[in-house]
């Protein structure tokens, strides 16, 4: 069976930092383009991030761009997110999903909150 | 950037109707196009790629169509579990700058 398990996510400062993980199993990770996207509460999807199989391709919204980093370690199966300079904007739910286009399959989504 | 624009953003409708959704792109996309059903509090789940291949496991009621710049989702006859938030995506820019609808809620009447 298919799962991303995202953790990392909590309550974080204006200008902090908080790195999230994607554990991922059930199927080749190495053989696919992952991504981070993520979910304002109340509000609709919005694609962060992407990176190819091996790591040759990434790319990022404007939105986080220089300021979130994407990352993968094909031979612990496992999608970071680091995210620096957080804003109270970047509060949202984060899903890491597989696939090079049309998203595959997703995880559970771990939640990151920017509050004083 | 590509912009995705999705209509109506929120419908109510009956168990058994036929409904429609559609999401209208600022160029072209080449049918590269994907649906996404959410229910409340849950992650998103595939239910059409490349605008109108069904993902495995989808049932037959949902459909896909469309071209260039504008594409349509149909559910044929709503079931009560069809009820839940629709966001379509396109993958086609180039470099890979993926882009959401806004979403359309459907609602019981």
């Amino acid at each position: 069976e298919v799962q991303l398990v995202e953790s990392g996510g909590g309550l974080v400062k204006p200008g902090g930092s908080l790195r999230l993980s994607c554990a991922a199993s059930g199927f080749t990770f190495s053989s696919y383009s992952m991504n981070w996207v993520r979910q304002a509460p109340g509000k609709g999807l919005e694609w962060v991030s992407s990176i190819s199989s091996s790591s040759s391709y990434i790319y990022y919204a404007d939105s986080v761009k220089g300021r979130f980093t994407i990352s993968r370690d094909n031979a612990k199966n496992s999608l970071y997110l680091q995210m620096n300079s957080l804003r109270a904007e970047d509060t949202a739910v984060y899903y890491c999903a597989r696939g090079a286009g049309a998203m595959l399959g997703w995880g559970q989504g771990t939640l990151v909150t920017v509050s004083s | 950037d590509i912009q995705m624009t999705q209509s109506p953003s929120s419908l109510s409708a009956s168990v058994g109707d036929r409904v429609t959704i559609t999401c209208r792109a600022s160029q072209g996309i080449s049918n590269s196009l994907a649906w996404y059903q959410q229910k409340p509090g849950k992650a998103p789940k595939l239910l059409l790629y490349a605008a109108s291949r069904l993902e495995s496991g989808v049932p037959s009621r949902f459909s896909g169509s469309g071209s260039g710049t504008d594409y349509t989702l149909t559910i044929s006859s709503l079931q009560p579990e069809d009820f839940a938030t629709y966001y379509c995506q396109q993958y086609y820019s180039t470099p890979r700058t993926w882009t959401f609808g806004q979403g359309t809620k459907v609602e019981i009447k």
